[in-house]
């Protein structure tokens, strides 16, 4: 079974940019990889989604490998609401070829002021 | 607000209990997947559908059970609950199959199940 690998937490000054990598060595060919942020006692809420090179919206970036094996989220200036924990997301092919979706530890975020 | 309705929010009940917890996805959403988490950790993939048809399951204990009905709305089902069960249940929904390029997903805000 595919597993995602993130480190377990992270500490950053506001103002700072954030890079936080995942791995997932085992992602399949057709699969995204999608970012979300949770708060605590909240529903996760999508970042950025990419398949390849580089993807930027407003809140971030998300820069692939070549390979696909690895993905780095980029939080430009972070801020104190930022404070939360990321997760990274890629479809998981089980044994049974069906897929699943499976979220790796997640990183927890702590934007100091 | 993610469209994605969840009830009851908050439920306590007694072990060897059972409880049903419902999810009514985004409109247009055909796939609904169902997470567990427990205090402070990771979400944990319990079960997918898509279109009332179940297409991955995960971690999921034998003493649990889900379904989608025909308006699409889902159904998580816990039966002889244990303390262990006790966590935050999430669902959330997509367009389609997640992991392709419609596959974001909307979760929503949590059905929080303590087991006494």
């Amino acid at each position: 079974l595919a597993k995602t690998t993130q480190p377990i937490s992270m500490d950053s000054y506001e103002g700072q940019e954030v890079n936080i990598t995942c791995s997932h060595n085992n992602i399949a060919t057709n699969d995204y990889i999608t970012w979300y942020q949770q708060f605590p006692s909240q529903g996760p809420r999508f970042i950025i989604q990419g398949y390849k090179t580089k993807v930027t919206n407003e809140v971030a970036s998300l820069f692939i490998p070549a390979d696909r094996k690895s993905s780095t989220l980029s939080l430009p200036r972070v801020s104190l609401s930022d404070t939360a924990v990321y997760y990274c997301l890629v479809g998981d092919r089980m044994d049974t070829g069906r897929r699943a979706l499976t979220f790796g530890s997640g990183t927890r975020l702590q934007v100091q002021p | 607000d993610s469209g994605v309705t969840q009830t009851p929010k908050h439920l306590i009940t007694a072990t060897g209990q059972r409880v049903t917890l419902r999810c009514s996805p985004r409109s247009g959403d055909l796939s609904v997947y169902w997470y567990q988490q427990s205090l402070d950790q990771g979400l944990q993939f319990l079960i997918q559908y898509y279109n009332g048809e179940e297409r991955a399951k995960g971690n999921i204990l034998e003493r649990f059970s889900a379904q989608q009905f025909p308006d699409l709305h889902s159904e998580l089902n816990l039966s002889s609950l244990e303390l262990g069960d006790s966590a935050l249940y999430f669902c959330a929904s997509s367009v389609g199959l997640a992991g392709g390029p419609i596959g974001e997903l909307f979760f929503g805000e949590g059905s929080r199940l303590t087991v006494l």
